[in-house]
């Protein structure tokens, strides 16, 4: 596609629900990245992929949040059991690693909403 | 300290004036150097980068890197009350990495 996408826009779930975020980066962009925005704040690095494998997640706050990549394409955020403090935007960016500089393009972004 | 650091504002310029962006990292083998642009509610939009020292310009705006004091900061030139936004520094760390380290922006506020 011409652009980062991201499903759904907007969330609202129950408090200890599961959820899934989902990102489709730009074509060919083998670099691909999930940050965390509260109202008000900055962007919080959550994890990125290198292809499928993801050599740093250490942004992701507890075992509650996973993320996967298949194909080199999709991304898929999980996060199980949620609480109050998971709300937020979630924004997904990406990246080609070819040349010298790897400017990222970000999605919409996901507003999920937990009561 | 933190990785990359802004001063969060706002910053207050009238319109026509230079409004003046710094940006402070901790990493000294950071490589580049990315201004993202943030209005409210929306995502971030790239608009400058910078990799080596010295100044890269782009219309209004000028991107100054000096990698020996470790800051990065954009300047805009001809402030627009469209110019209001909050301005996000980015930095890449060295060769093998593609992890990004935003600072927490700054808030610019063009007054007409």
């Amino acid at each position: 596609g011409a652009g980062v996408s991201q499903s759904p826009s907007n969330k609202v779930t129950e408090k200890g629900k599961d959820v899934e975020l989902r990102c489709d980066p730009i074509s060919g962009h083998t670099a691909l990245y999930w940050y965390r925005q509260r109202l008000g704040q900055g962007l919080e690095f959550l994890i990125y992929f290198q292809g499928n494998s993801a050599p740093d997640k250490s942004g992701l706050p507890s075992d509650r949040f996973s993320a996967e990549r298949t194909g080199e394409s999709v991304s898929t955020l999980t996060i199980q059991r949620t609480q109050q403090e998971d709300s937020a935007v979630y924004l997904c960016a990406s990246s080609s690693t070819s040349g010298s500089y790897n400017e990222q393009f970000f999605g919409p972004g996901t507003r999920l909403t937990v009561l | 300290q933190k990785e990359v650091e802004q001063n969060s504002g706002p910053l207050s310029v009238p319109e026509g004036a230079i409004a003046s962006l710094n940006c402070t990292y901790s990493d000294r083998g950071s490589q580049s150097f990315f201004w993202y642009r943030q209005y409210s509610g929306k995502s971030p939009e790239l608009i400058m980068f910078i990799y080596s020292n010295g100044d890269k310009e782009d219309g209004r705006f000028t991107a100054q890197l000096n990698k020996a004091s470790q800051y990065v900061s954009l300047l805009i030139r001809d402030s627009q009350p469209s110019d209001s936004a909050t301005y996000l520094c980015a930095v890449k760390g060295g060769s093998g990495t593609y992890k990004y380290i935003f600072g927490t922006g700054t808030r610019l506020k063009v007054l007409a």
